[in-house]
C-alpha cells in the first residue's frame, strides 16, 4: 500500500541544537512537501520539492532547510532549532498534477523545543 | 497571494443532527477545492474534491459544493454520526507552486 512514513513521531529538542525529521514515501510521487501544523493555523507550507536533488521554498522557510537525496526521501532541517518551532510537521507526496491531486500525508512529528 | 478563511472554529452537534461548514476563499487561478479530515494522531486526508468543472464532489454521505460568485464552498452532511468527529479543513488547491492552502480547520464534536 502507498504510504508515507514519517520519523520520529515525536522528538525533544534544546534550543540551539540541530533537528532532522525524516520522510519516505511507496507513491513513486514526484513531489513532496513538509508542513508546520499549529493551534488555528491549519498547515503552512515550508518547502516542497518536485524533483530530487531540488527543493523550493514554501510560505514559511525561515530557520529552515530541506534536502530531496531521493524520489522516496525528503527531509526537514532545523539547523538551530528555536522554541517558536515547537509544531507538528506532516511530510506529504503528490503526484505530477500539482495543486489538482490530492495529497498522501505521513502520521506526523511532533516536535517540542525545549 | 492565495488566501483560505474558515469561519467556524469550533462545531458541537448531536448524532443525526445536520452539519454545514462554510470557507471563503481567493485566488488568481482557477481553482480546485478539496476539503480534509483529520482524526486525531493522523495526517488530514482527502475527503472531498470539487472542480470548476462539477461544482459538487459527493463521498461518505458529505457533499461539498462550491459557489464561484461568491467565492465559497461549503461541506454539509445530513446526519452526523459520533464517528465523524474530527477536524475538518478547506483547501485551495490548483495555483502555481505546487502548493495546497489550508483554512484554519473546523473541530468538529459529535455527542451521542
Amino acid at each position: 500500500e502507498a504510504a508515507v512514513t514519517q520519523s520520529p513521531r515525536s522528538k525533544v529538542a534544546v534550543t540551539g541544537g540541530k533537528v532532522t525529521l525524516s520522510c519516505h514515501q511507496t507513491n513513486n510521487h514526484d513531489y513532496m512537501y513538509w508542513y508546520r501544523q499549529d493551534t488555528g493555523h491549519g498547515l503552512r507550507l515550508i518547502h516542497y520539492s518536485y524533483v530530487a536533488d531540488s527543493t523550493e521554498k514554501g510560505d514559511i522557510p525561515d530557520g529552515y532547510k530541506a534536502s530531496r537525496p531521493s524520489q522516496e526521501n525528503f527531509s526537514l532541517i532545523l539547523e538551530l532549532a528555536s522554541l517558536s518551532q515547537t509544531a507538528v510537521y506532516f511530510c506529504a507526496s503528490s503526484d505530477r498534477d500539482r495543486g489538482r491531486s490530492d495529497y498522501t500525508f505521513g502520521s506526523g512529528t511532533r516536535l517540542l523545543v525545549i | 497571494g492565495d488566501s483560505v478563511t474558515q469561519m467556524q472554529g469550533q462545531v458541537t452537534l448531536s448524532e443525526d443532527d445536520f452539519l454545514f461548514i462554510n470557507c471563503t476563499y481567493s485566488t488568481t487561478w482557477y481553482p480546485t477545492l478539496f476539503w480534509y479530515v483529520q482524526y486525531p494522531g493522523e495526517g488530514p486526508q482527502l475527503l472531498l474534491k470539487v472542480t470548476t468543472a462539477n461544482n459538487k464532489g459527493i463521498s461518505r454521505g458529505f457533499e461539498a459544493t462550491y459557489d464561484k460568485r461568491t467565492t465559497s464552498f461549503h461541506l454539509q452532511k445530513a446526519s452526523v454520526q459520533e464517528s465523524d468527529s474530527a477536524v475538518y479543513y478547506c483547501v485551495l488547491g490548483g495555483g502555481l507552486g505546487a502548493k495546497l492552502t489550508f483554512g484554519g480547520g473546523t473541530r468538529l464534536t459529535v455527542r451521542p
